[in-house]
């Protein structure tokens, strides 16, 4: 089946220490994107990729990197500079980044961060 | 960006139908009107969307005001894997998926 595996589901790393979390997908899409989620709000956008070798800040890009060497693989890295990254972290594609493409999401990693 | 608003919580019995309203009063001639529902600790799944017509698909119907300016998501039979929260969202062929707003949604809770 197509669809955006995200791993690991649940992630825990001391303060002070990068972390990637994983996005790959296999349904050929061109766009992709990663979001954060805190408990009990929206969804905020980190960083999103149109194409192959280009990606742009989001809403809330300070103390995240990411890359996209490959179509099917979006990895989002927390460095030490991010404030506050204990949230849940939602990658998502979809067939264009035209606005009425639908999103599909992975199924999110839960980062814990003491 | 025009904006939705939804209510934040709403309760329906199981097996029942679900009405789950949203208003979006500034909504412009080349926005589409999409709803994602989001299951306790997963990813958000794409519902229906639609433009100026009902709409109907295996998991709901969409019902669009004839302004447009308002919008509903029917549930026709609620069951307890329907509890989750429920995002409106409007989107265009004129902005990116970047631009989209996923706010609060309405927190759906089925009763046995």
């Amino acid at each position: 089946d197509g669809g955006i595996t995200q791993s690991p589901k649940y992630l825990f790393r001391k303060e002070g220490q990068n972390v990637t979390l994983s996005c790959e997908q296999n349904l050929n899409h061109d766009a992709m994107y990663w979001y954060r989620q805190d408990p009990g709000q929206g969804l905020r956008l980190i960083y999103y990729s149109q194409i192959v070798n280009d990606f742009q800040k989001g809403d809330i890009a300070e103390g995240y990197s990411v890359s996209r060497e490959k179509k099917e693989s979006f990895p989002l890295t927390v460095t030490s500079a991010q404030k506050n990254p204990t949230a849940f972290y939602l990658c998502a594609s979809s067939p264009s980044g035209t606005g009425i493409s639908p999103l599909h999401f992975g199924n999110g990693t839960r980062l814990t961060v003491t | 960006d025009a904006k939705t608003t939804q209510p934040n919580s709403m309760e329906s019995n199981e097996e029942e139908p679900v009405h789950l309203p949203c208003n979006h009063s500034t909504i412009s001639g080349t926005d589409y009107i999409h709803w994602y529902r989001q299951l306790p600790s997963q990813g958000p799944e794409y519902v229906i969307h639609g433009l100026t017509s009902n709409v109907n698909n295996r998991m709901a119907s969409l019902a669009i005001a004839e302004d447009r300016k308002s919008s509903t998501l029917i549930l026709h039979r609620a069951t307890l894997r329907d509890a989750a929260v429920y995002y409106c969202i409007l989107t265009s062929y004129n902005f990116g998926n970047e631009k989209l707003t996923f706010g609060t949604g309405t927190r759906l809770t089925i009763i046995p």
